[in-house]
């Protein structure tokens, strides 16, 4: 699986909306990209993937840049509960890969 | 989104005691299941992969016979800690993808994870 690479950490005012930055420099044509994060002591949460369109849903958006070598995770309206750290994860389309996580981006959200 | 759950969500045991952590994924069948580890201020480390019916594939330096593994259903997997010290203290998360097919075959859903503590 492709190497990503994010930023250790971030800091984000409540009610702006985050935007997380992801490279994904050596991803290939069929690897997707995923976005978890991880509440402090809980299990991580899924959040969004996509391939190479943008994607949406109720919890955030991501955009993928043409080139796919990198994407943005963005949480429209940033609260306190969204403070945790995120995930940038790259992976096959397969069904026995197990995700395999880096050190992610820490973000804060600050009243 | 789908639901895995895992039981107990914390326990804590006597050295060179055995503990077993349940895995369910409660709304879906999965044929894999995976556990993680994840020690203080560290990313998640995967520990092995869980196929229903067969035998478990441990990642590099996970100990097979210390970890034991058993899926023996399509909701169910379990992992047991034998002869617990207290370096095997960690958050122990599993994770299943549904096997079902669609757009949820792509995700990976985590359980709430099990903490351990040895003493």
């Amino acid at each position: 699986d492709a190497k990503t690479t994010q930023p250790p950490s971030m800091d984000c005012a409540e009610g702006r909306a985050a935007n997380l930055p992801c490279n994904h420099s050596t991803i290939s044509g069929n690897e997707y990209v995923y976005w978890y994060r991880q509440i402090h002591s809980q299990g991580p949460q899924y959040i969004i993937h996509g391939l190479k369109n943008n994607e949406t849903n109720e919890m955030a958006s991501l955009i993928i840049t043409e080139d796919r070598k990198s994407s943005t995770l963005i949480l429209p309206h940033a609260t306190l509960r969204d403070t945790a750290v995120y995930y940038c994860i790259v992976r096959f389309r397969s069904g026995n890969t197990p995700l395999v996580f880096g050190k992610g981006t820490r973000l804060s959200v600050i009243a | 989104g789908a639901v895995v759950s895992q039981h107990p969500s914390w326990v804590i045991c006597k050295s060179g005691t055995s503990v077993k952590i349940e895995c369910r994924s409660l709304d879906f069948q999965a044929t894999t299941m995976f556990w993680y580890r994840q020690f203080p201020k560290q990313s998640l480390m995967l520990m092995a992969t869980s196929n229903e019916g067969s035998k478990a594939t441990y990642e590099q330096g996970v100990e097979k016979d210390k970890f034991l593994i058993n899926h023996a259903s399509l909701t169910l997997s379990t992992l047991t800690v034998t002869s617990a010290h207290p370096e095997d203290s960690s958050f122990y998360i599993c994770s299943a993808r549904d096997s079902m097919g669609g757009r949820g075959q792509e995700t990976q859903y985590f359980g709430p994870g099990t903490r351990l503590l040895v003493l």
